[in-house]
């Protein structure tokens, strides 16, 4: 069973505009959640967190917001550059140090 | 730098041949994941090891194996190859909780 969802596998966006990359998750017990982004040809590298303890979290044009009662996650991207073109992958602490990611967002942000 | 380099980064290789994908990691982390990418499927984890000699199978272990002789180098090893295990390969490593240092992947075709 997937664990964390993410049932939009694409978004296209206008330059400047602002990006919204959704989440679900089955289990409430995770402790915190991240975010991942993926370049061609690259590994993914990580993007940005949040704790379960908060519900929202900020860095530069990302923010996270957290609703645990629906249990689902979500990141902004403000404004969206051409830069910001990748798959966005979220993931969760399934046990120990093992994560579990979502399905992935291909983002593309037209000129 | 410290760094995650996998090797090789492209490989051809025939049903039922072994195959193994290298793995090497600078950090001196404990924790060292091997994760394929599917569409649709996102980064699914195929094996860990949280230190030398110590390795678990992930969600999706059938048909590949690991060995942790020292703490860089984690290689998996595809015993029999299938077309289904045509995938991009990422190996993963971590220190804590939290985030993970991808390498640059390993694109592997069976014909």
């Amino acid at each position: 069973d997937q664990q964390v969802k993410q049932n939009s596998p694409s978004l296209s966006v206008q330059e400047g505009r602002i990006s919204i990359l959704n989440c679900d998750y089955t289990n409430s017990m995770f402790d915190y959640f991240l975010w991942y982004k993926k370049y061609p040809a690259e590994g993914p590298t990580f993007l940005i967190s949040i704790s379960s303890i908060k519900d929202k979290n900020e860095d530069g044009r990302f923010t996270v917001f957290l609703n645990k009662s629906a249990k689902h996650l979500s990141l902004h991207i403000v404004p969206s550059q051409p830069g910001d073109s990748a798959v966005y992958f979220c993931a969760a602490p399934v046990s120990d140090y093992k994560l579990s990611f979502g399905a992935g967002t291909t983002v593309t942000v037209r000129a | 730098d410290a760094e995650i380099t996998q090797s090789p980064r492209h490989k051809i290789t025939e049903t039922g041949r072994q195959v193994t994908l290298a793995c090497h990691q600078t950090w001196n982390h404990n924790n060292m994941f091997w994760y394929r990418q599917d569409l649709g499927h996102g980064l699914r984890l195929i094996h860990y090891s949280y230190g030398v000699q110590d390795t678990n199978k992930g969600e999706v272990s059938d048909g590949y194996s690991v060995s942790r002789s020292n703490t860089e180098d984690l290689p998996l090893t595809l015993e029999s190859a299938a077309s289904s295990q045509t995938s991009v390969y990422f190996c993963a490593s971590s220190e804590s909780a939290g985030e993970l240092f991808f390498g640059e992947g390993s694109r592997l075709t069976v014909l």
